[in-house]
């Protein structure tokens, strides 16, 4: 079955520290994206990538950084400098980037809490 | 103001009911309309998508669009239990070129019960 896989399903983060959030998908999209989830917000775009290394930023990129180095893979990794990291993170992908006719497949989220 | 607004909720219905789910724009632009259900700790699944003005009908499921009005809807007849989830919304504009991409902006999301 193709699809996308978020890992892990839940992820604590210590003060100070960096964490890694992983993204694959094996539906052969070119095009992945990154996006927080936040109680009565809706969703809010972090990074995204339309091909291999390359990426560009969202509305929220601040305290976030990606690579993208395979087609199937975009792991985002929270960094230190993000101070309101709770939250639900939700990794997605189309068949190619630029038309705005494609929706968005999902994964399953992880979220991830401050300890 | 939000370039997409959509009623929070929490909308608590008998099953059985209709449900209307309704979401406002002010982007013009937008030509590519999504409704998403989420269930809780799940991530959002594609429902229903519709291109420009118009009606598209799903077994239960209707969607509408108003462009004119700058207003879609998602029906919901003989609503189950199952159906119980966050309704997103979300649209799109054509590629403009460059580095732009087919941004989706979403509204906030309505949280659906159906109580038997």
């Amino acid at each position: 079955d193709g699809g996308i896989t978020q890992s892990p399903k839940y992820l604590f983060r210590k003060e100070g520290q960096n964490v890694t959030l992983s993204c694959e998908q094996n539906l052969n999209h070119d095009a992945m994206y990154w996006y927080r989830q936040d109680p009565g917000q809706g969703l809010r775009l972090i990074y995204y990538s339309q091909i291999v290394n390359d990426f560009q930023k969202g509305d929220i990129a601040e305290g976030y950084s990606v690579s993208r180095e395979k087609k199937e893979s975009f792991p985002l990794t929270v960094t230190s400098a993000q101070k309101n990291p709770t939250a639900f993170y939700l990794c997605a992908s189309t068949p190619t980037g630029v038309s705005g006719n494609q929706p968005q497949h999902f994964g399953d989220g992880t979220r991830l809490s401050i300890l | 103001q939000k370039e997409v607004e959509q009623d929070p909720g929490p909308l608590s219905v008998p099953e059985g009911a209709i449900v209307s789910l309704n979401c406002t724009y002010s982007n013009s632009a937008f030509q590519y309309f999504m409704w998403y259900r989420q269930y809780s700790r799940k991530g959002p699944e594609l429902l229903m998508y519709t291109y420009s003005s118009g009606n598209k009908e799903d077994g239960r499921f209707t969607a509408q669009v108003d462009k004119s009005s700058k207003y879609i809807s998602l029906f919901i007849r003989d609503s189950q239990p199952s159906d119980s989830a966050t309704y997103l919304c979300a649209m799109s504009a054509p590629y403009a070129g460059g580095t732009s991409y087919g941004k989706l902006t979403f509204g906030q999301g309505t949280i659906l019960t159906v109580h038997p």
